[in-house]
């Protein structure tokens, strides 16, 4: 199976910051990455697929880069809602696979 | 606006048979052959597990650690899906969703259940 790292693994910060969260997966996984946004005791939230395509709706203050091995989430204004757990997905080879989380909590 | 609903059990004893599942409305098919139909677990605390996922045709993928326990269906007369988890244990408890797993330019999940708590104990 491929390994799925976030770092950090929680985070601390303001309205207004400016955050970036990475995936890095064990093997070259070309594009095939999303990024989903969960909240607690809800369903997780696709935000971004293909490491940069953003879903339909989803604010433009949430951007995703990177291709092979290493991906990041970057929020470039952080709001009120956007205090959750990030997950990062590959797939690129069954069986897909999630990462650990990161928990983005308010300073 | 496309909704999945899980139903089933919230309480499997130990060694039994877990069963979900996932009805499809607002205006989704399961028939569709633009998506596939997936499950994902994830246990109290902890991160997202990929269980499997079965197309409009009764292709299905289930992940290696869990493929000798699983079988998911689909009923198109009903628009639902199901998975079966045989011989649970403590492990496999978990909150279950179910999800429309989106093919174009990678498999992701762009419509998800709102999820069930399913706890493995005597």
């Amino acid at each position: 199976d491929i390994q799925m790292t976030q770092s950090p693994s929680s985070v601390s910060a303001s309205v207004g910051d400016r955050v970036t969260i990475t995936c890095r997966a064990s093997q070259g996984i070309s594009t095939w990455l999303a990024w989903y946004q969960q909240k607690p005791g809800k369903a997780p939230k696709l935000l971004i697929y293909a490491a940069s395509t953003l879903q339909s709706g989803v604010p433009s203050r949430f951007s995703g880069s990177g291709s092979g091995t290493d991906f990041t989430l970057t929020i470039s204004s952080l709001q009120p809602e956007d205090f959750a757990t990030y997950y990062c997905q590959q797939a690129n080879n069954f069986p897909y696979t999630f990462g650990q989380g990161t928990k983005l909590e308010i300073q | 606006q496309l909704q999945l609903q899980e139903s089933g059990p919230g309480l499997v004893k130990p060694s039994e048979t877990l069963s979900l599942t996932c009805t499809v409305s607002g205006g989704g098919s399961i028939s569709s052959r633009s998506y596939y139909w997936g499950w994902i677990r994830q246990p109290p605390g902890k991160g997202l597990e990929w269980i499997g996922s079965i197309y409009y045709s009764g292709s299905t993928y289930y992940n290696p650690s869990l493929k000798s326990r699983v079988t998911i269906s689909v009923d198109m007369s009903k628009n639902q899906f199901s998975l079966k988890l045989n011989s649970v244990t403590a492990a496999d408890t978990a909150v279950y969703y179910c999800a429309r797993l989106e093919d174009t330019a990678m498999v992701r999940a762009d419509y998800w259940g709102q999820g069930i708590l399913v706890t493995v104990s005597s």
